[in-house]
């Protein structure tokens, strides 16, 4: 069984700050790790994934990710935190093996302030 | 949320009506999906469709029904059986069956239950 888990509620972080958004993960096999965003009462949007190769994943908006297979770690980052960024925030995993079922965390809201 | 449009917005429905969650797409994707989304428990997959005529069930498929007669549609019946239906629904789409091919949301339909 896969499972993905964002082990922070909530988030906040001071515009112009770094952020970071932990994701970790469970499979028996490889896994295929997604990022997606959600405003207010919209769909997801798709901001970056890995597959395989460099651990380093950088995506829509200035975020980027770092996969950390010993850590199972997935964790979503940003250098500069803008107030615009603050949504919802969803890490997916897919296991190798599973042809179409993805599975989501419960997401974490990231809040940026002036 | 471009190349998938789900209707109506918003919805209400009385105790013991069945209602259907409209969900198109125009991406030309084979696989396309239906997710319940509730506050703190993430997105759960409610049935899937890889190929047109074809469909299985998710995570949470009890008291929901689903039709795949055209490539481009996904109508999601939520009928009377299904005990707690107010909740945010997503329609999702993806290119193939490849694990590690990310799926595209539509901007959602939220259902109440009066």
């Amino acid at each position: 069984a896969q499972s993905v888990a964002q082990p922070e509620d909530q988030v906040n972080v001071a515009e112009g700050n770094p952020l970071t958004v932990k994701c970790t993960y469970s499979v028996s096999g490889n896994p295929y790790l997604f990022w997606y965003v959600q405003y207010p009462n919209r769909g997801l949007q798709f901001l970056l994934k890995y597959i395989t190769g460099d651990n380093l994943v950088k995506g829509s908006y200035g975020f980027e990710a770092e996969f950390n297979k010993s850590q199972t770690s997935f964790h979503l980052k940003k250098p500069s935190a803008l107030v615009s960024d603050s949504a919802l925030y969803f890490c997916a995993v897919r296991d190798t093996g599973t042809a179409s079922k993805l599975t989501f965390g419960t997401g974490t809201r990231l809040q940026v302030t002036l | 949320d471009g190349g998938i449009t789900q209707s109506p917005k918003y919805l209400f429905r009385k105790e013991g009506q069945n209602v259907t969650l409209s969900c198109e797409q125009n991406l030309n994707h084979d696989a396309m999906y239906w997710y319940r989304q509730d506050p703190g428990q993430g997105l759960r997959l409610i049935y899937y469709s890889q190929i047109v005529n074809d469909f299985q069930k998710g995570d949470i498929a009890e008291g929901y029904s689903v039709s795949r007669e055209k490539k481009e549609s996904f109508p999601l019946t939520v009928t009377s059986a299904q005990k707690n239906p107010t909740a945010f629904y997503l329609c999702a789409s993806s290119t193939g069956t490849s694990s590690g091919n990310e799926q595209f949301f539509g901007p959602g339909t939220r259902l109440t239950v009066l």
